[in-house]
């Protein structure tokens, strides 16, 4: 099934401890974004990428940090400066940018909790 | 500011009866609006787009520049449409792809 790959599906962060959400995509997609989605607030961008070594911050990039080494990944960590980290991540991609916008595709997403 | 608005968090109609779910954006440019729907235990998908002008599973959806609104419509409501709804916008210079994403509104049809 091709598509936009997230995991884990669950993951469990420690007080002051990085982690890393992972975001893989087989679509040959030039562009990824990183959403957070809240109840009753939507999803709010975190970082985007639109090509491959670049990254841009989205609406709430404080306390999260991203790398594009390589066009089907987009990793996302959630370093201990995020204090409010507990929400559901959705990874997206799309074909990228040029004379009309492409949709986004998205992935299962992962839930992120404080022990 | 650029902004999208769903008023209802929650709609909830009988099978066979209208929905409007509600959408309004605030955004300067030109604007590209896209619906997105997640059923239950299902991704996030696109449902539809209006530069395609189309109708998806029976909906429809006209973007309206006076009254900056992009609501979603469908004329009889079926229980698999249950599901939440996402309204979006295209932001950004030279087309980044970045979206602006209303808060959702959950539709609920009984049966």
């Amino acid at each position: 099934d091709g598509g936009i790959t997230q995991s884990p599906k669950y993951l469990f962060r420690k007080e002051g401890q990085n982690v890393t959400l992972s975001c893989e995509q087989n679509l040959n997609h030039d562009a990824m974004y990183w959403y957070r989605q809240d109840p009753g607030q939507g999803l709010r961008l975190i970082y985007y990428s639109q090509i491959v070594n670049d990254f841009q911050k989205g609406d709430i990039a404080e306390g999260y940090s991203v790398s594009r080494e390589k066009k089907e990944s987009f990793p996302l960590t959630v370093t201990s400066a995020q204090k409010n980290p507990t929400a559901f991540y959705l990874c997206a991609s799309s074909r990228g940018t040029g004379v009309s916008n492409q949709p986004q595709h998205f992935g299962d997403g992962t839930r992120l909790s404080i022990l | 500011a650029q902004r999208v608005t769903q008023p209802e968090k929650l709609l909830s109609v009988f099978k066979g009866a209208p929905v409007e779910l509600k959408c309004n954006y605030s955004y300067s440019g030109s604007p590209e609006l896209f619906w997105y729907v997640q059923y239950s235990r299902q991704r996030l998908q696109l449902l539809l787009r209006h530069i395609s002008r189309e109708s998806i599973k029976g909906f429809t959806a006209d973007l309206n520049k006076g009254e900056t609104s992009f609501h979603l419509k469908k004329p009889f409501a079926q229980e698999e449409d249950s599901a939440m709804y996402y309204c979006a916008l295209s932001v950004g210079p030279g087309n980044t792809g970045k979206l602006i994403f209303g808060q959702g509104t959950t539709l609920q049809v009984k049966p």
